[in-house]
């Protein structure tokens, strides 16, 4: 299987905490993608890095590539209680017009 | 304002009886995804259409079929709902043109099958 991994699994942090999901995927991409997806809804594109970039901000979130070492990391800065959703990385690779998703953290954030 | 557009919200079906779940666009993307998504898991790509070019994963069922009649629209055929086909059913749409692949996903439809 194509799919990542995704750690933790589950994150439960308090409001005002930093929340940081990690990423890995097998194959060379292109660019790796973050969504988030609020209970029982769609999923909602946050934020695209492309392979030849390292980093990438924007609003309260950072993200990080590593394509050495095949990883990703998501890091929201000052959480909210609207926050609270489940996040996945998505990989695009070659020509290929689709993502691959890993299986997703689920982040809790409390008041 | 452009969206992705998924009917019904909720559909309900019995063992065995055919349902079809509709999915429509106004961001004019070229491509249109259908995702099964089950409980706490990653959504799972069943097929893809680039424009009227179908894309089926090799581990898609039989059972499942869709059509995209013109650019807008996309449906999802299940022939014969199993229980084990009960799951939110995403679609999804994106543009080669538009943000290298980024997708813009419908609300869902959640199946129960009884």
């Amino acid at each position: 299987s194509q799919q990542g991994e995704e750690d933790p699994q589950a994150l439960s942090i308090q409001e005002g905490e930093n929340a940081t999901m990690n990423c890995s995927y097998k194959t060379s991409i292109n660019n790796l993608q973050w969504y988030r997806q609020n209970s029982g809804r769609g999923l909602v594109h946050l934020i695209l890095i492309r392979s030849n970039e390292r980093e990438k901000h924007s609003g309260r979130l950072r993200v990080t590539l590593d394509t050495s070492k095949k990883s990703s990391s998501l890091l929201i800065t000052a959480s909210r209680a609207a926050d609270t959703a489940s996040y996945f990385c998505a990989t695009v690779t070659g020509t290929a017009s689709k993502l691959t998703f890993g299986t997703g953290t689920r982040l809790q954030v409390t008041l | 304002d452009a969206m992705v557009i998924q009917n019904p919200r909720y559909q309900v079906t019995q063992f065995g009886k055919p349902v079809t779940l509709s999915c429509s666009q106004t961001l004019n993307h070229n491509v249109m995804y259908w995702y099964q998504q089950k409980s706490s898991q990653a959504p799972k790509l069943l097929f893809h259409y680039y424009d009227k070019d179908f894309n089926n994963e090799a581990d898609t069922p039989d059972n499942f079929q869709s059509r995209r009649p013109n650019t807008s629209f996309c449906f999802l055929d299940i022939r014969s709902p199993g229980l084990g086909d009960a799951a939110m059913y995403l679609c999804a749409t994106s543009s080669p043109g538009q943000a290298e692949y980024e997708q813009y996903f419908g609300p869902g439809t959640r199946l129960t099958v009884t």
